[in-house]
């Protein structure tokens, strides 16, 4: 596609269940970013993919937090035993190594209840 | 690492005047990158304009323009003649040099654009 597509849009899940956040980057982009944007906040960054791997995870909040990238193309963000603090807008975002801009997907709303 | 703060949780505008939104930053590196960012309802991020640190000149996109004030750390984004389609909620944004690119944001401003 034309742009950087995130699914679902959104996702309320039960405290305690895995959820799985998926982005498609656009094609041929090498770099791939993952972000959280709680509700007053600003993004905070989560993990950063040069295509297969992630040399950049720092800033995974705790290790119920996981990411992968298959092919150089689609990321997944998982969590697990999702907590209500986790509720929050993940955006994710690719580059092409060329220029300096960032392209971000529409985010997933994720709800803990 | 990086930090940006923006003192300015909302602010608004008339239609065709003119708006400053506030950004302070801190930073140890010689070489990064200041954004501005905005983002609408619909939750995509667009980037509005970017200002390299090394460069002294402001940085201009049509009705966007920077002051970029390097000594005392600060990157406002001007809004000449306010459009309806404006109303968002704006991010500043850091990045260092080097190959990662991610983003350091600050907390955003919402700005409200009255007719």
């Amino acid at each position: 596609g034309a742009g950087v597509s995130q699914s679902p849009s959104n996702k309320v899940t039960e405290k305690g269940k895995d959820v799985e956040l998926r982005c498609d980057p656009i094609s041929g982009h090498t770099a791939l970013y993952w972000y959280r944007q709680s509700l007053g906040q600003g993004l905070e960054f989560l993990i950063y993919f040069q295509g297969n791997s992630a040399p950049d995870k720092s800033g995974l909040p705790s290790d119920r937090f996981s990411a992968e990238r298959t092919g150089g193309s689609v990321s997944t963000l998982t969590i697990q035993r999702t907590q209500q603090e986790d509720s929050a807008v993940y955006l994710c975002a690719c580059f092409s190594g060329r220029g300096d801009e960032q392209f971000f997907g529409p985010g997933t709303r994720l709800t803990v209840l | 690492a990086q930090t940006v703060t923006q003192s300015q949780p909302e602010m608004s505008v008339q239609e065709a005047e003119t708006v400053t939104l506030s950004c302070t930053y801190d930073t140890s590196e010689s070489d990064y990158y200041l954004f501005w960012y905005k983002q609408p309802p619909s939750r995509q991020m667009i980037l509005v304009i970017r200002q390299e640190a090394y460069k002294q000149q402001n940085a201009t996109e049509n009705r966007f323009s920077v002051n970029f004030q390097k000594a005392a750390k600060s990157f406002s984004l001007k809004i000449s003649d306010s459009q309806l389609g404006d109303a968002a909620m704006y991010f500043c944004a850091c990045r260092r040099g080097g190959s990662n690119y991610k983003l350091t944001f600050g907390k955003g401003t919402l700005l409200t654009v009255n007719p």
